[in-house]
C-alpha cells in the first residue's frame, strides 16, 4: 500500500463503547497528525506526533487518547464519546524534521464516525 | 496567529467555464501556503503549495495559484473546469517548524454544471 492508510473508513459507536481509529503512513514520514473534521467547521488539529512523540495537543478532551508506537503507526483511542463528537476524523503524515523548514502533509481517507 | 479566510461557501461554474476560488491569509511573516480539495467521503489532497520563489504556483490537474503578499491572497484558478473538479477546496497557511501547524479555511464547495 501506498501513502496514508486509515481504518475503518466508517465506524457507528455507543457512547458507552470503546473503540480505536488506525493510521499508518508508508512514505517514511516522522510526523503524524490527528484532525477532526465537522460539517461547517475548519479542520480541527487535535494531536501531533513528531519522532513518536507528542508534541501538540490542542485542547482536546481526555475521552481521546493518542498512541503512536512508532513512526509508521498511529492509533486514536476512543471512549465514553459524546454525539457531538460524530465527524470525520483525517490522518495525515509528514517528513518532519527537526528545524526544517515547511513540510507537505499528505492525508489519509479518513474514518467517518457517528455516535449514537 | 495565522488565519485563513475563504469568503466563499459554495461556487457553481459550468462545465468547460473559469475559475477562480479565492483565499485570503494573516500571517506575520512570510507563509507558507497551500491548497488542497476534498472529494465526498474522501481524505485531503495537494494539490500545489508555495513555500517561496516564483509567485505563480502549478499544481495537479490543471489549477494554478498566485501569491501576492500586497493583498494577503493565494487565489486557485483553473482556465477550463471539468465535472470531475466538484468537490470542496481547502486554503491553508503554515508557519515554519520542525513539524508543521497548518492552519486551514473553513472550504468552498464547488459545483460544476453541465
Amino acid at each position: 500500500e501506498t501513502g496514508v492508510t486509515q481504518t475503518p473508513r466508517h465506524l457507528v459507536m455507543g457512547m458507552t463503547n470503546k473503540k480505536s481509529l488506525k493510521c499508518e503512513q508508508h512514505l517514511g514520514h516522522n510526523a503524524m497528525y490527528w484532525y477532526k473534521q465537522s460539517a461547517k467547521k475548519p479542520l480541527e488539529l487535535m494531536f501531533v506526533y513528531s519522532l513518536e512523540e507528542r508534541v501538540e495537543n490542542n485542547s482536546v478532551p481526555s475521552r481521546f487518547s493518542p498512541e503512536c508506537p512508532n513512526s509508521s503507526h498511529l492509533f486514536l483511542h476512543l471512549h465514553t464519546l459524546q454525539p457531538e463528537d460524530s465527524a470525520l476524523y483525517l490522518c495525515a503524515s509528514s517528513q518532519g524534521v527537526p528545524g526544517a523548514n515547511q513540510e507537505t502533509q499528505y492525508f489519509g481517507p479518513g474514518t467517518r464516525l457517528l455516535v449514537l | 496567529a495565522q488565519s485563513v479566510t475563504q469568503p466563499d461557501i459554495h461556487i457553481t461554474v459550468s462545465e468547460g467555464a473559469s475559475l477562480e476560488l479565492r483565499c485570503n491569509y494573516s500571517y506575520g511573516a512570510t507563509p507558507y501556503l497551500f491548497w488542497y480539495v476534498q472529494s465526498p467521503g474522501q481524505g485531503l489532497q495537494l494539490l500545489l503549495k508555495y513555500f517561496s520563489g516564483d509567485t505563480l504556483v502549478q499544481g495537479i490537474k490543471g489549477f494554478e495559484a498566485e501569491f501576492k503578499r500586497s493583498q494577503s491572497s493565494f487565489n486557485l484558478r483553473k482556465p477550463s473546469v471539468h465535472w470531475s473538479d466538484a468537490a470542496e477546496y481547502f486554503c491553508a497557511v503554515g508557519a515554519s517548524g520542525g513539524y508543521q501547524k497548518v492552519t486551514f479555511g473553513t472550504g468552498t464547495k464547488l459545483q460544476v454544471i453541465p
